[in-house]
């Protein structure tokens, strides 16, 4: 079965646009969660989603935010971009949720200049 | 609050050496824990979940809720286990990961 899709995979922003990312889910997964992957702090929770509700958000201001359509596809958006929101963006999916096996896509590298 | 603590960030071995990845959690309620790892140009994958108590690629890993640790084993490594392991808590439906170690295994 098809992976987790995240698309672009690599984007260049400047500092103070805006920038959406895209993720589709393996087929029949209704958990979508985001995650901020940089060098220094590892892997951060950004929120998840299940059946187009947000369940859970982690610690990152209100410039983060996503959504999910009723097809599970999910889209994260960040808005202002900072220099700090370079990173590497991990969408994965599950059947339920946290306790279910997550199933990674292979991220967008946002740089922001 | 949720929070998994890896304290090693590089683990270096020979081939045929044992391995130990330490993982400490902190959680109030009772947590499913398990064990992400990350090839080279690859996706980060599940490697095991304490529920299954099985063991991938020969390693184990072993819920110590006295310890609250959940160290990941393997008794002689292999060259292909070169990668970046995460260990990682789940509650309240929000999957939370330790910085990582690398482990690196040389001829």
């Amino acid at each position: 079965k098809a992976g987790v899709t995240q698309t672009p995979r690599y984007l260049i922003k400047t500092r103070g646009q805006q920038v959406t990312l895209s993720c589709s889910p393996i087929s029949g997964h209704r958990s979508v969660s985001w995650y901020q992957q940089t060098p220094g702090q590892g892997l951060q929770f950004l929120f998840e989603y299940f059946s187009e509700t947000q369940r859970n958000k982690g610690n990152f201001p209100g410039r983060f935010s996503g959504r999910q359509f009723s097809n599970s596809r999910s889209e994260m958006n960040v808005s202002t971009l900072e220099l700090g929101d370079s990173a590497l963006y991990l969408c994965a999916s599950s059947f339920t949720g946290a306790n279910t096996e997550a199933f990674f896509g292979q991220g967008t590298r946002l740089t922001v200049v | 609050a949720q929070r998994v603590t890896q304290p090693e960030k590089l683990l270096s071995v020979f081939k045929g050496a044992p391995v130990e990845l330490k993982c400490n959690y902190s959680y109030s309620g009772s947590p499913e824990l398990f064990w992400y790892v990350q090839y080279s140009r690859q996706r980060l994958q599940l490697l095991l979940r304490h529920i299954s108590r099985e063991s991938i690629k020969g390693f184990t890993a072993d819920l110590n809720k006295g310890e609250t640790s959940f160290h990941l084993k393997k008794p002689f490594a292999q060259e292909e286990d070169s990668a970046m392991y995460y260990c990682a808590l789940t509650g309240f439906q929000k999957l939370v990961f330790g910085t990582g170690t690398r482990l690196l295994v040389s001829p």
